[in-house]
């Protein structure tokens, strides 16, 4: 079975800190992605990396970046966090091929104070 | 841009049949996957549907209409650990990798 695991449950930073979101995956697979879920909102997918050091925007990657220097390890950077940032960030993995299946981490809570 | 609708909420009973449908709107559309998440959980992978019709995975089926832009995910013999939220989403043109979710639809089943 895949297995994403991501390194924290819960987080809790104060505003303007710098946050790492880490995230790893066992099973080889080139996509990596970061949704942020929230009440009401559903998933938004914040960026993705589809090879290593490449990655791209999602639909709401402001106040976010991102690193992925190895295959198996995506990062979600928080520069300045802020109080709306406050939410369940979920990671997630795929395989290269065409319409393969996103595999979710558990998630991370994470409350800016 | 794309959007998709779906209900918020279903209650349904143990044994019984639930459907929950699911409308796009979303430019070069490439595919309709369903994701099921429970309480506390990570959202796991359901179904499929690239083309239209049918596909049926044991007491889940998942519909496909392209010409409607229309889906839906059916539940048969709905069981109590059936109750969890489930996510439409959609494959967008040009990508093969980004994924659109729909809001979710809250599935409780009573006894």
């Amino acid at each position: 079975d895949v297995k994403v695991t991501q390194s924290s449950r819960y987080l809790v930073k104060r505003t303007g800190e710098k946050v790492f979101l880490e995230c790893v995956q066992d099973m080889d697979h080139e996509n990596m992605f970061w949704y942020r879920q929230d009440p009401g909102l559903g998933l938004r997918l914040i960026y993705f990396s589809y090879d290593v050091k490449m990655k791209e925007k999602g639909d709401i990657p402001e106040g976010y970046s991102v690193s992925r220097e190895k295959k198996e390890r995506f990062s979600l950077i928080l520069e300045s966090a802020s109080t709306n940032q406050t939410s369940m960030y979920l990671c997630a993995s795929s395989s290269g091929q065409s319409n393969s299946p996103l595999h979710f981490g558990n998630g991370t809570r994470l409350t800016v104070t | 841009g794309q959007s998709l609708e779906q209900p918020s909420e279903v209650t349904a009973v143990e044994g019984a049949i639930v459907q929950i449908n699911c409308t796009y709107q979303t430019s070069g559309f490439y595919g309709l996957s369903w994701y099921q998440q429970h309480d506390g959980g990570a959202p796991t992978f359901l179904s499929y549907n690239g083309l239209d019709g049918l596909e049926e995975t044991g007491r889940f089926s998942s519909f496909l209409s392209r010409s409607d832009s229309y889906g839906y995910l059916l539940l048969q013999e709905l069981q109590m650990k059936d109750s969890a939220s489930y996510f439409c989403a959609v494959r967008r043109g040009g990508s093969n990798y980004k994924l659109t979710f729909g809001k979710g639809t809250l599935l409780t089943v009573n006894p």
